[in-house]
């Protein structure tokens, strides 16, 4: 049982474009949501987080918004690159008492220059 | 500071054989955890360690074994290799033991199990 579902699969977006990708969680103990950037032939890397106490949260390029009601949250890339082309992984995890991430099942991004 | 390394980066084997991964992290982290990534399932967590000493399961443990040989070093031990553990195994390592903090990933390990 997929304890964070990942949507959509794949996503391929025009260079300049934004790239959205949606991730949902059934689990009221997670309260620590990181996404997770891996290049072909390399291990993940993180590459932002929320906690469910704020409902955004920006990076650069790179926001987080959380919807805590809803159980869900999404990555979105503004003004998308070439360079961005990755797979994105969404992840979950109570944040004390436990060592596990969950991790959603990815997105392949590709962007078209 | 290499980071977190494994070897091999490619191992194919046979239907019943044994095999060790190696991994080894630089940093002094407490924790170290192995994942099997597979298409359309993302990452599962295997075994984890949250000290020297100690292992815990993950989601997917089942014909596996870990060993915590010191702070550095984790390995994980297919010992009658079967093809549904073809995979890409990924070790990684936290600084803390709780689940915020951030894991750092090694390059991974492509395994084919005939």
């Amino acid at each position: 049982q997929q304890q964070v579902k990942q949507s959509p699969q794949s996503l391929i977006v025009q260079k300049g474009g934004i790239s959205i990708i949606n991730c949902a969680y059934e689990n009221t103990a997670f309260d620590y949501f990181p996404w997770y950037q891996q290049f072909p032939g390399k291990g993940p890397a993180l590459l932002i987080a929320i906690r469910p106490d704020v409902s955004e949260k920006k990076e650069g390029r790179f926001t987080i918004s959380f919807n805590k009601s809803a159980k869900q949250f999404s990555l979105h890339i503004m003004d998308s690159q070439p360079g961005d082309s990755a797979t994105y992984f969404c992840a979950a995890t109570p944040e004390t008492g436990a060592n596990n991430l969950f991790f959603g099942t990815g997105t392949r991004l590709t962007v078209i220059p | 500071n290499a980071g977190v390394t494994q070897t091999p980066k490619f191992q194919v084997l046979k239907t019943g054989q044994s095999m060790t991964l190696q991994c080894a992290q630089d940093m002094n982290h407490n924790s170290m955890y192995w994942y099997r990534q597979d298409p359309g399932m993302g990452l599962r967590l295997i075994y984890y360690s949250a000290s020297e000493g100690t292992t815990d399961k993950g989601e997917v443990p089942n014909g596996y074994n870990v060993s915590r040989l010191n702070k550095r070093e984790f390995s994980l031990r297919l010992e009658s290799a079967a093809p549904s553990q073809t995979s890409v195994y990924f070790c990684a390592s936290s600084p803390g033991r709780g689940g915020s903090d951030t894991q750092y990933f090694g390059p991974g390990t492509r395994l084919t199990v005939l």
